[in-house]
Formats: structure tokens, C-alpha cells, sequence
């Protein structure tokens, strides 16, 4: 298995650019999340998908994030525009099942380094 | 609200040298679940063990184990005759399965940043 695959893997944009950062899941995992990874704050979820439906946007920073689903072997999520604070690591990870019924172990990706100059 | 707490910011050992990072955790829920992630430098983040909360049975896993203990609300990760290889971030996180607690949130600590050196 190729394991949850993400693109690109390093994005350099200036500030009000559109960012999109792509995510490919394992193959048969019905949960998909987005982490953000800053010094300050940490690992944070940004959102969480069960069967491509959202489920939790609620770490969302700001209406300048979106995410979507639109079907089960692929997930964006977009910045538009973005800003310097942005500038973080950003994981996607899958697990298999209903993740908020069955706590499994997380299968994170390489992560996507943006920086927002 | 749960919380997970990795007090050690830094720990620097010498190889073969054992080390126990620690983490300390609150909920207020009955089920829940314990997590250990290592991010080495390469920048991933790779799963080391899950448990949940009845059962507070050590683990042991070639040199790594695991201390779990409700009492103190506690889950320490010891590694044992440290290697280079070992120099990471490790992540202590915690979730409770869905309810009202809980949506898929998997919190973690801040983690500790472990450095072997030969």
C-alpha cells in the first residue's frame, strides 16, 4: 500500500495567492483528517471527514479555509488568499472505519511545508 | 475539555543510555484512548502504540514499553539502551470515542523533542 499520499510536498506562495494542498487516503478508509503543525500551537485539526461527509470543521481557522471531499480517494484543502500566519505544516491522515466510534491509529502523510511570504 | 500534557520540552541522551518521556493526560471521560506518535526528521508522523483505558497492562515492544497508569493519569514511554535512530519528536495524544465529548478530535501534547547522540 502506497500509504495516504500528499501533494505537493513543499508550496512557496505569496500572500493573497489561492493555495491548494491535495491528499490521497488509503484505499478503503472511510476517515480523512486535516492537521495543521505550527511551533506555537502544535498539531491542531483543522477538519474531519467520515465517509466524505464533513464531520468536524469546527478547527477551521477562518471562512479562508475550505476543504472538500468529493469522493473517497481524494480531499483538498484550499486557502484563499492566504496569509504569512498560515505558514505551517499541513498533514492529512486516514483511518479505517468510523473514526470517532473506533479511536483506530491514524495513517498520516508526508505533510505539505507551506510558506506564505 | 481533554487535555494532554508532555511536560519535557527537550531531553538529550547519550546512546545506549535509557529514557522515559513522559505525558499525562485529563478527561472526563470513562473510555477513552491513548496514543504514541514519533515524528522523526524526515517529517512524517508514525503511529507507536494505542490503548485504551481498561487496560492498564505494560507493553513492551522489542526496546520500546509503556507505562499506563489511571492513578496518575499517566502514559510514559521509556526506550531502553537508546539509539541514534531513535532522535525524534515523539507525540502523546489522547481522544474518547464519538459523543459529546468527542466529534474525531485526537489531541496532542506538545511533544518532546529526544536527541541521542552517539
Amino acid at each position: 500500500d502506497a500509504g495516504v499520499i500528499q501533494s505537493p510536498r513543499h508550496e512557496v506562495t505569496e500572500m493573497g495567492q489561492e493555495v491548494t494542498l491535495r491528499c490521497k487516503p488509503i484505499s478503503g478508509h472511510n476517515s480523512l483528517f486535516w492537521y495543521r503543525q505550527t511551533m506555537m500551537r502544535g498539531l491542531e485539526l483543522l477538519i474531519y471527514f467520515n465517509n466524505n461527509v464533513p464531520i468536524d470543521d469546527s478547527g477551521m481557522p477562518e471562512d479562508r479555509f475550505s476543504a472538500k471531499m468529493p469522493n473517497a480517494s481524494f480531499s483538498t484543502l484550499k486557502i484563499q488568499p492566504s496569509e504569512p500566519r498560515d505558514s505551517a505544516v499541513y498533514f492529512c491522515a486516514s483511518s479505517p472505519g468510523t473514526w470517532f466510534t473506533t479511536n483506530e491509529k491514524l495513517f498520516f502523510g508526508s505533510g505539505t511545508q507551506l510558506s506564505v511570504l | 475539555a481533554q487535555k494532554v500534557t508532555q511536560a519535557q520540552t527537550e531531553i538529550s541522551v547519550v546512546e545506549k543510555e535509557d529514557v522515559t518521556l513522559d505525558c499525562v493526560y485529563e478527561t472526563r471521560d470513562t473510555t477513552y484512548y491513548l496514543f504514541w506518535y514519533k515524528q522523526p526528521p524526515s517529517g512524517e508522523l508514525v503511529f507507536l502504540i494505542r490503548r485504551n483505558s481498561f487496560d492498564e497492562q505494560n507493553e513492551i515492544s522489542g526496546r520500546y514499553s509503556w507505562n499506563f497508569q489511571k492513578s496518575t493519569s499517566s502514559f510514559n514511554f521509556t526506550i531502553t539502551a537508546s539509539q541514534v535512530v531513535d532522535s525524534a519528536v515523539y507525540f502523546c495524544a489522547l481522544t474518547s470515542p464519538g459523543g459529546s465529548s468527542n466529534t474525531g478530535k485526537l489531541i496532542f501534547g506538545q511533544g518532546t523533542t529526544l536527541q541521542v547522540k552517539p
